[in-house]
């Protein structure tokens, strides 16, 4: 059926270090694929998107890549800021009547 | 332009109690998604509602809950006869349309049953 796997956390980085979040998809055909962000005590927030296979996302110094080869849309950032602190999901759009299928979100804990 | 505006913000109930949870679309969105998050624990899919329609149910428990999205006012999730596992976080998002453009999401109701 259709899933999104992403990488479990907590993820403990240190202030400008290189993230990757891990993220996996199974679905029939090319979803649109998205990671959203949740700040403490807040709903999810867009971070980026990509519609069809090859496509980067883009935004604020993150960025993600549409792999169809492998069904990968993992999240990368070259260096983190304190600020960055929050949970991160990916998720696909589609399946019956159109909706967003989530990733169980990756805590990422960045200190100074 | 306010976004998706969800009330209240948070909620206490006791076992065996109702809980009423209010959200209120983006202007011209006519799609509305509730969500359901455990904690620690990503979102998970409930309903999927148009104006007086409810689309897509399948994450719905079979019980106590039920969803409403009428013609005038805002989107309703009732949840009836609360247990302590109802406690969660409840997320709205409406969208214009149904290609995933334009999704925005809540802050979300806190609900806690004692």
């Amino acid at each position: 059926g259709d899933s999104v796997t992403q990488m479990e956390g907590p993820v403990t980085l240190s202030e400008e270090a290189f993230l990757t979040i891990n993220c996996t998809y199974t679905a029939t055909g090319y979803p649109s694929l998205f990671w959203y962000v949740q700040y403490p005590g807040e709903g999810l927030q867009l971070l980026l998107k990509a519609t069809k296979a090859d496509d980067k996302g883009s935004n604020k110094g993150f960025e993600a890549t549409y792999r169809k080869e492998t069904t990968s849309f993992h999240l990368e950032k070259g260096s983190v800021q304190v600020s960055d602190s929050a949970v991160y999901f990916c998720a696909r759009w589609g399946g019956n009547f159109n909706k967003f299928y989530f990733g169980s979100g990756t805590k990422l804990n960045v200190k100074p | 332009n306010a976004g998706v505006m969800q009330n209240p913000r948070h909620l206490v109930r006791r076992r065996g109690q109702e809980a009423r949870l209010r959200c209120s679309p983006m202007k011209g969105h006519s799609h509305v998604y509730w969500y359901r998050q455990l904690p620690e624990e990503g979102l998970k899919f409930m309903v999927y509602l148009q104006k007086e329609n409810i689309i897509d149910e399948s994450g719905m428990p079979k019980e106590r809950f039920s969803a409403e999205f009428p013609k005038e006012g805002p989107s309703i999730l009732r949840i009836q006869q609360v247990v302590r596992g109802d406690s969660a976080a409840y997320f709205c998002a409406s969208s214009p349309g149904t290609a995933g453009e334009g999704y925005t999401f809540g802050s979300g109701t806190r609900l806690t049953v004692v």
